[in-house]
């Protein structure tokens, strides 16, 4: 059974800073890693969606990277906000049904 | 284009009351998702469709849940003679295929409690 965990829970750092979250995954028998990204009270936007064959996606200040044979992914942000705080969650797809395996999301607070 | 919906947004409900949550997937998407997310659980899968059929149910956690899915959209959710554990965020993904590069794009939820 997938495991996906999340490391750092919870995040705060000052604007501007660029950061980098890490997420694990026990089964690298993925078809693809997705990052979302939600605000309280709201449901997930996706943010990147990396295939089990690339290495790396890119959008505007986001980077992920996926490294398979030692289970990780990264979202690196650069050059942080105040308002890209939010809840970041990384899910795994293991099956040709694409069910996603959650982790437990890092809380991210950019202060002003 | 329009994105996911769900309704009702919130619901509050006596224990041992039926409940039905409805979701509007993305016009032409094929696959549709159904997770929970609660505080002590985190975001977790209940059962998805690919069509009308739903191949995978394992994540319904009990036979107090069932899901149907008509015309290829909407999708309905029933929790029947609810518990307080079933109080969560309910909610509901659509994507263009079940094939595993397809991006799954979300509703806002719908936020259940049980009193």
């Amino acid at each position: 059974k997938q495991e996906v965990t999340q490391i750092p829970a919870a995040l705060s750092v000052p604007e501007g800073e660029n950061l980098v979250l890490n997420c694990s995954f026990t089964d690298s028998a993925i078809y693809n890693l997705q990052w979302f990204r939600q605000d309280p009270g709201k449901g997930l936007t996706s943010l990147l969606l990396i295939q089990s064959s690339q290495r790396e996606q890119t959008s505007g200040r986001l980077n992920a990277s996926l490294d398979k044979s030692s289970g990780r992914s990264t979202l690196y942000i650069a050059a942080s906000q105040p308002g890209d705080s939010a809840t970041y969650l990384c899910a795994a797809s293991n099956n040709a049904g694409n069910m996603l395996t959650f982790g437990g999301g890092t809380r991210l607070m950019v202060k002003p | 284009g329009a994105g996911v919906s769900q309704s009702p947004s919130n619901k509050v409900t006596e224990k041992g009351k039926d409940v039905e949550l409805r979701c509007d997937p993305i016009s032409g998407h094929t696959a549709l998702y159904w997770y929970r997310q609660s505080l002590g659980q985190g975001l977790e899968f209940l059962i998805y469709f690919q069509g009308n059929s739903a191949p995978d149910k394992s994540g319904l956690p009990s036979d107090r849940f069932s899901a149907e899915r008509t015309g290829g959209s909407v999708s309905t959710l029933t929790i029947q003679r609810t518990q307080q554990e079933d109080s969560a965020v309910y909610l509901c993904a659509s994507s263009r295929a079940r094939t595993g590069g397809e991006t799954q794009y979300f509703g806002p939820g719908t936020r259940l409690l049980v009193l």
